[in-house]
């Protein structure tokens, strides 16, 4: 049984609106979750990551928002730009250990 | 080289073969990963190494042997591997902090497309 999951196994966005991402996880022990972006041929590059202690987090574009109670990460993308196009996994850890448990991934498609 | 290298990009090796895997980080991290992605399925975390200790071996099967002489290199050593086993094999890095808390975001590698015959 799946850990984290994204439903969504694909989404598209017109660039300049937002993108939004969501990822789910069953563990209640997880504290610690990063998002991860992946071009073809290349491997997962870091985004952003975010806490158990908040509720969200800040990059520039790129903000992620954390609902413990329901379980529930989302990561937001605005203003979205083509060369956003890429696979979105979201990782968990407990613990704020090393032992990351990754979802599917989203392919994420910004049309010009 | 920056970051994390990884040769070779693409292999294919029979089931009787014996061939390594090796994986680089230029990042100044102790600790460093293996992960494998088969089609179709998330992430896998295989081992962790801290400080060039085996610290997770995720119950992968012996014909997978890791191999981690010093904290900037990785290898990942492989024989009589089965068609199964052919999937993109990426190793990771990070660096650990022992005091208050550690926060691990994990630098990953391009990865080596492996295909088993």
């Amino acid at each position: 049984d799946q850990q984290v999951k994204q439903n969504s196994p694909s989404l598209s966005v017109q660039e300049g609106r937002i993108s939004i991402l969501n990822c789910d996880y069953t563990n209640s022990m997880f504290d610690y979750f990063l998002w991860y972006k992946k071009y073809p041929a290349e491997g997962p590059t870091f985004l952003i990551s975010i806490s158990s202690i908040k509720d969200k987090n800040e990059d520039g574009r790129f903000t992620v928002f954390l609902n413990k109670s329901a379980k529930h990460l989302s990561l937001h993308i605005v203003p979205s730009q083509p060369g956003d196009s890429a696979v979105y996994f979201c990782a968990a850890s407990g613990n704020y250990g090393q032992n990351f448990v990754f979802g599917p991934g989203t392919r994420l498609s910004v049309l010009p | 080289e920056t970051g994390v290298t990884q040769t070779p990009r693409h292999l294919v090796m029979g089931m009787t073969n014996k061939k390594s895997l090796k994986c680089e980080q230029h990042l100044g991290h102790n600790a460093m990963y293996w992960y494998k992605q088969s089609a179709k399925k998330p992430l896998e975390l295989m081992f962790v190494y801290n400080f060039k200790e085996q610290t997770e071996n995720n119950s992968v099967p012996s014909r997978f042997s890791p191999e981690c002489p010093n904290s900037s290199h990785l290898f990942l050593h492989l024989h009589t591997l089965q068609p199964e086993d052919s999937a993109l094999y990426l190793c990771a890095s990070s660096q650990v902090r022992l005091a208050g808390g550690s926060y691990n975001e994990q630098f990953f590698g391009p990865g080596t497309r492996l295909t088993v015959l």
